[in-house]
């Protein structure tokens, strides 16, 4: 157990809907990271926070947003869902970013499936 | 842009004996930090060894080693006395220590699907 939580651990949803994935970081740690694993795409990161703040971007759609709320839980939401943003969506969290020592620790993952 | 390479699609070793996986990676950077995460069929994303770019020293945990050869680019992970519960996909990723745009994040390689056979 990374001590990451994420809920729910799997979603089934319709095409055109929004969704809200959750995530808790481990005690004590600041930045929260999204990634996102498909099929055809591999893993690939979406967006950081740190300390409630954006701090960096990947190729998240427009379609996608986060944030980070003052007790450090972020929550990532989709929306105008399409058949292709079927995915695991992990979230990661580490204490932060400028320390030499930083590690991503992983939740264990949302399964979302859109029909 | 940074790139991370894993050349094996799917690797096999039997129980007991020694595996080693291929990384490469593309940087124009001096001081960043590799890793490897193993998921296995449960999904979940585990740590398995971390490597900083500014120690010689190849990085040990346990039965897992590397071989990090940093004018080559290459980061290898060593398996040895493998288990069964070493089966799974593995991730080589690389993580830069600048700031701007990309400060923090993981860039993955494709995975390689390691089976451990009895």
């Amino acid at each position: 157990d990374s001590g990451v939580t994420q809920t729910p651990k799997h979603l089934i949803t319709a095409t055109g809907q929004r969704v809200t994935l959750r995530c808790s970081p481990r005690s004590g740690d600041l930045s929260v990271y999204w990634y996102q694993q498909s099929l055809d795409q591999g893993l690939q990161f979406l967006i950081q926070y740190y300390n409630g703040e954006e701090r960096a971007k990947g190729n998240i759609l427009e379609r996608f947003s986060a944030q980070q709320f003052p007790d450090l839980h972020s929550e990532l939401n989709l929306s105008s869902l399409e058949l292709g943003d079927s995915a695991l969506y992990f979230c990661a969290s580490s204490v932060a970013p400028g320390f030499s020592t930083d590690t991503q620790y992983f939740g264990p993952g949302t399964r979302l499936t859109v029909l | 842009a940074q790139t991370v390479t894993q050349s094996q699609p799917e690797m096999s070793v039997q129980e007991a004996e020694t595996v080693t996986l291929s990384c490469t990676y593309d940087t124009s950077e001096n001081n960043y930090y590799l890793f490897w995460y193993k998921q296995p069929p449960s999904r979940q994303m585990i740590l398995v060894i971390r490597q900083e770019a500014y120690k010689q020293q190849n990085a040990t945990e346990n039965r897992f080693s590397v071989n990090f050869q940093k004018a080559a680019k290459s980061f290898s992970l060593k398996i040895s006395d493998s288990q069964l519960g070493d089966t799974a996909m593995y991730f080589c990723a690389f993580k830069d220590d600048a700031g701007g745009t990309s400060y923090g994040k993981l860039t993955f390689g494709q995975g390689t699907i390691l089976t451990v056979h009895p």
